[in-house]
């Protein structure tokens, strides 16, 4: 079993709709980050939170650290937010989701 | 504000070359820095972190070394390439206190042919 699980692995949206992205693991840690990757393989740290939520414009983050599960939501979605999102328990030594892909057609 | 540099963002080998990938951060003193690889279709993996000059720890046996030669350069390096070691590699620097968030590079795609 692996020790992080996305879920979903594709994801297809249309413009507007709200997403969630579930990232379930099995490590004990004290932090998790979520990613965005882009085709170009760039990446990006949309958030590093280790309870409660988060918020950054369209983009909200939760964790429950005690039930090992966090979610990746996004209002009003866009074709830009099409991307590879990855989940990623800890703080700095990372364990990786193998991430959920994403694609908002207009 | 801080920022990380991580060069060439492509490069092609051949099998048996030598690899030498190097990645530097500006803005900060005595970051926490990591290099992580994504072999195709799969996910990211630490491949080597350090926490000072000289101090490198390896997190899988491989065919890779990595190396700190200042406080703000982290090079990644092979003797002789294996196709294996083609994929995606990312540079990234975290601060030293426990934590801080992971930012990363632009990485770096190496074909190995």
């Amino acid at each position: 079993k692996n020790e992080v699980e996305q879920s979903p692995q594709n994801l297809t949206a249309q413009e507007g709709e709200f997403i969630t992205i579930n990232c379930s693991y099995s490590v004990g840690i004290s932090a998790l980050h979520w990613l965005q990757q882009h085709p170009g393989g760039g990446i990006v740290s949309l958030f590093m939170l280790s309870s409660g939520k988060k918020k950054h414009g369209r983009l909200i983050a939760t964790i429950n650290i005690q039930e090992k599960h966090s979610s990746l939501h996004i209002t009003a979605s866009h074709p830009r937010d099409s991307a590879v999102y990855i989940c990623a328990p800890g703080t700095d030594k990372l364990i990786f989701g193998t991430g959920t892909r994403l694609q908002v057609f207009p | 504000s801080q920022t990380i540099h991580q060069w060439p963002a492509t490069l092609v080998q051949p099998v048996g070359s030598p690899l030498s990938l190097e990645c530097t951060v500006e803005g900060t003193s005595n970051p926490n820095l990591y290099w992580y690889r994504q072999a195709a279709g799969r996910g990211l993996q630490l491949l080597f972190y350090s926490v000072g000059i000289g101090q490198i720890s390896s997190e899988v046996p491989q065919n890779l070394s990595a190396s700190r030669p200042q406080d703000r350069q982290f090079i990644l390096s092979s003797k002789k390439l294996l196709l294996s070691d083609s994929g995606f590699y990312l540079c990234a620097w975290s601060r030293s206190r426990r934590g801080s968030p992971l930012h990363f590079g632009n990485g770096t795609r190496l074909t190995v042919t």
